[in-house]
């Protein structure tokens, strides 16, 4: 069985730009979560998306927003990039509010 | 503000010791807890969970839950260098209503040959 995927691998953008990440969760689960890990930090979340719906948010900017498709596929974008948004950032899965799985995640760098 | 904490290292044990790794957490309602390993550059991986107090083993790995205290442990048996990596305690945000895992900043383990 497929893991969480994402695409792209790694990212690079420059101040002001906007970036756009993409997740496929594992099958059948319908809950996407979005985390970002700074180096040096912990693992912050974003989103969580459930049955298409934007569901909880953490403590980020409405700069950072997404959403999640029919097929609960989900896309992260990050509008006015700043350099402290670079960062690798994690998608993971889950059947309801279960275990979440991680996929390989996205590197964005931010020039 | 929920936090969970953990002892950052690194933690160093020779080739087949115990590795002990200690959490705890601030949140009384949290009901699902976790550890994931992570190896540089690389996402979280599940190692185990466990959701009532006592102990579940998987192999090498052992958690140990008590809620009363609000303390969760990871005991890795017969360590060896490839678990030389950063391990991970999350639980989940207010019982699991809020969806997302609350993540301390992680343990690092070197298992030394």
């Amino acid at each position: 069985e497929a893991g969480v995927t994402q695409s792209p691998t790694h990212l690079i953008k420059t101040r002001g730009q906007q970036a756009t990440l993409r997740c496929s969760p594992i099958s059948g689960h319908t809950s996407v979560y979005w985390y970002q890990q700074a180096l040096g930090l912990g693992l912050q979340f974003l989103l969580w998306y459930d049955e298409g719906e934007e569901r909880n948010r953490g403590n980020f900017p409405p700069r950072f927003s997404g959403r999640q498709f029919p097929n609960y596929s989900s896309e992260l974008n990050v509008n006015a990039l700043e350099l402290e948004d670079s960062a690798l950032y994690l998608c993971a899965s889950s059947l309801a509010t279960d275990t979440q799985y991680f996929g390989p995640g996205t590197r964005l760098t931010v020039l | 503000q929920k936090e969970v904490e953990q002892n950052s290292g690194p933690l160093s044990v020779p080739e087949g010791a115990i590795a002990s790794l200690n959490c705890t957490y601030s949140d009384r309602v949290s009901q699902s807890f976790f550890w994931y390993r992570q190896y540089s550059g690389k996402s979280p991986e599940l190692i185990m969970s466990i959701y009532s107090n006592g102990d579940k083993e998987d192999g090498r790995f052992t958690a140990q839950l008590n809620k009363a205290s609000q303390y969760v442990s990871l005991l890795i048996r017969d360590s060896q260098p490839s678990d030389s990596a950063t391990y991970l305690c999350a639980v989940n945000a207010n019982g699991g209503s809020q969806g997302n895992l609350i993540f301390g900043k992680g343990t690092k383990l070197s298992v030394k040959p």
